[in-house]
């Protein structure tokens, strides 16, 4: 059964900084990993997502890595804002295809970080 | 563009009522998913519908059914509700292209549910 875990739980820095947030996950056979952003009380969206073929995914201040063979993949952020307040999950696709052709298996998500940029 | 809708935004329910959530894909997918995400942890996969069939299901009881229809809307159905079933449930749509893993979800904003 995969697992994914992510340190830290919570973390709180001031704005400006550039920071890191982990995921890791227990089983590899992966499609591949995604990250997103969860507001309070609201639903998520989707910040990047990395292939299982690829290594790493920009976009702006985010950058994601992903090392599939061991598991674990690092979200990016520079210069923080304080408009990057939010809670940010990690969560991977598996490689279990559910009916011919392929299509979606289930995600399974970290708990999450929960992140304060301090103005 | 008009992106994963849900309704309702919020209900309180008590415990063995039943409840059903209702979801409109974004414009262009097809296939639905349906999460709960309990307070303070990550979404739970339950089930996924397309072409009107659950195509996958995750570790939740037999409690918990679902329905696509034809225009891929997706409704959600809990039956006799019990007290641990108060969470965030999370609707993600996609668009089924034939290849395992391509495929981005978009996620609604969910429907916050309470049972006393």
């Amino acid at each position: 059964k995969q697992e994914v875990t992510q340190i830290p739980a919570a973390l709180s820095v001031p704005e400006g900084e550039n920071l890191v947030l982990n995921c890791s996950f227990t089983d590899s056979a992966i499609y591949n990993l995604q990250w997103f952003r969860q507001d309070p009380g609201k639903g998520l969206t989707s910040l990047l997502l990395i292939q299982s073929s690829q290594r790493e995914q920009t976009s702006g201040r985010l950058n994601a890595s992903l090392d599939k063979s061991s598991g674990r993949s690092t979200l990016y952020i520079a210069a923080s804002q304080p408009g990057d307040s939010a809670t940010y999950l990690c969560a991977v696709r598996g490689t279990k295809h559910m009916y011919s052709g392929g299509g979606a298996d289930g995600l399974t998500f970290g708990k999450g970080t929960h992140l304060i940029i301090q103005p | 563009d008009a992106g994963v809708t849900q309704s309702p935004t919020h209900l309180i329910k008590t415990r063995g009522q039943q409840v059903t959530l209702r979801c409109s894909p974004k414009s262009g997918h097809d296939t639905v998913s349906w999460y709960q995400q309990a307070l303070g942890q990550g979404p739970q996969f339950i089930f996924q519908y397309y072409e009107e069939e659950e195509r996958q299901r995750g570790n939740f009881p037999d409690r918990f059914s679902g329905h696509q229809f034809p225009n891929y809307s997706s409704e959600l159905n809990v039956n006799a509700l019990l007290l641990g079933d108060s969470a965030l449930y999370l609707c993600a749509s996609s668009l089924f292209t034939g290849s395992s893993g391509a495929n981005v979800l978009t996620f609604g904003a969910g429907s916050r549910l309470t049972v006393l």
